[in-house]
């Protein structure tokens, strides 16, 4: 039963282009959360997603950034017109609902050059 | 919101040795969960614990929901056990249910 898959691990993006961030959560859990975590600082949560909604993005910068989980397929936090300051580690947690705890990933480690 | 403090911030402990983590949390929460992120950056859960005591290995874990504190205690530490361990909280509504809020860390170093 294998856990939160993100991928890539590692993406280097030059300022301005696009960053896409893919997560698959664990197998029969429809909710999804993305979270930030800047160099020397705590995991700040972004936003909530279930399947083909988005619940609520109150954590996630109003330009450029965007996500998705559709019916089908993983989940995709897409970054536009990347900036210096995007760079970051982002993880991706899922959970089957209720009061059950959330399962993270191992992240995406973006770096903006 | 919901506040999320951690103590201490950073430790420094000889192989073998015991320790005792402590996360203070501000309101009731619905949901505590301590992790350790490694030094690849991997996060890794170690406890759900809202409530109660919970034991895996040389790791275990309490919370006292009503005094609003949890503690995390390594016995017996290992090179291997290094990292960052983060709490993070659940709170049980007005705009904090589904969302956690994570401590700043204790940074753990245990040298061989």
């Amino acid at each position: 039963n294998a856990g939160v898959m993100q991928n890539p691990r590692h993406l280097v993006r030059r300022r301005g282009q696009e960053a896409r961030l893919r997560c698959s959560p664990v197998k029969g859990h429809s909710h999804v959360y993305w979270y930030r975590q800047l160099p020397e600082e705590g995991l700040k949560f972004m936003v909530y997603l279930q399947k083909e909604n988005i619940i609520d993005e109150s954590g996630m910068p109003k330009e450029r950034f965007s996500a998705e989980f559709p019916k089908e397929g993983p989940s995709i936090l897409r970054i536009q017109q990347v900036v210096r300051g995007d760079s970051a580690a982002y993880f991706c947690a899922s959970s089957p609902g209720g009061s059950y705890g959330y399962t993270f990933g191992s992240g995406t480690r973006l770096t903006v050059v | 919101g919901i506040q999320v403090e951690q103590s201490p911030p950073d430790l420094i402990l000889q192989e073998g040795a015991n320790s005792t983590l402590r996360c203070n949390f501000s309101d009731s929460v619905n949901n505590l969960q301590w992790f350790h992120q490694n030094p690849w950056g991997q996060l890794i859960n170690l406890f759900y614990i809202p409530s109660g005591t919970k034991q895996n290995g040389r790791l275990s874990a309490t919370t006292v929901a009503t005094e609003r504190y949890s503690l995390l205690y390594i016995s017996s530490s290992q090179t291997t056990d290094s990292g960052v361990y983060f709490c993070a909280v659940e709170g049980l509504g007005g705009g904090s249910n589904y969302k956690l809020t994570f401590g700043k860390g204790t940074l753990l170093t245990v040298n061989p």
